[in-house]
């Protein structure tokens, strides 16, 4: 399976600021997804990151406030927008396997706003 | 757009006790199910999956059912050991379409006593 790296993998923000998270896969890959696990809870999807155009967001999850980039095959951005206390959760990217379209997920980055 | 419940939310087992866990799902299309275990604080690693043109997939202590006309799916896991304790969760896709994004269940938390 490719190999699936997130930055940061942790961070502490304040309240209104944005934080950028990367998402970097050693192998070309055809989806890569982003997801939110907030804190005891199952995982929801963000959006499907779609390489050279704009992302497929999910109900509930807006650009102005998720910005998506997939500049190439191998990376992902996530920007989250204008902080609140209940944006704190983990984000995490997974990518979609050669091999029977199995998905994988990267280590996640865990996300506390002040 | 696709549901899947899960039962139970928690689950107690001796070690060497079998566990079953189960999911169903309400779109018909749906054709790819996962389970992935996800231990504290880590990512969601994926342990078995099944497609729906077979009804029963095995890997050594796990296996997957599928009933397609129920449109509910089950993990067993046998002879329990501690090391299976862990969050489990199901998902369901569509996955030789555009649209391979993952709906995940709520969980069930596995614990295994010695």
């Amino acid at each position: 399976s490719a190999v699936i790296s997130q930055k940061p993998s942790r961070d502490i923000c304040q309240r209104g600021t944005s934080l950028t998270i990367q998402c970097q896969v050693d192998s070309q890959v055809t989806m890569m997804f982003w997801y939110r696990q907030q804190p005891g809870q199952s995982l929801t999807l963000i959006a499907t990151a779609n390489q050279g155009s704009e992302a497929t967001y999910e109900s509930g999850f807006v650009i102005d406030k998720f910005p998506i980039s997939r500049p190439n095959l191998t990376f992902s951005t996530l920007t989250v927008s204008n902080m609140s206390p209940e944006d704190s959760s983990i984000y995490l990217c997974s990518v979609e396997g050669v091999i029977g379209k199995t998905q994988y997920f990267g280590p996640g980055t865990r996300l506390l706003v002040l | 757009g696709e549901n899947v419940e899960q039962h139970p939310s928690t689950l107690s087992v001796q070690e060497g006790d079998s566990a079953v866990i189960k999911c169903t799902y309400s779109d018909s299309a749906s054709n790819y199910f996962p389970w992935y275990k996800q231990e504290l604080g880590k990512r969601p690693q994926l342990i078995i999956d099944i497609r729906s043109n077979v009804g029963e997939k095995k890997d050594q202590r796990i296996a997957v059912t599928l009933n397609k006309t129920a449109k509910h799916f089950s993990l067993h896991i046998t002879e329990t050991q501690p090391e299976d304790s862990a969050v489990y969760f199901c998902a369901a896709s569509i996955w030789d379409t555009g649209r391979r994004a993952l709906t995940f269940g709520s969980g069930t938390r596995l614990q295994v006593q010695p």
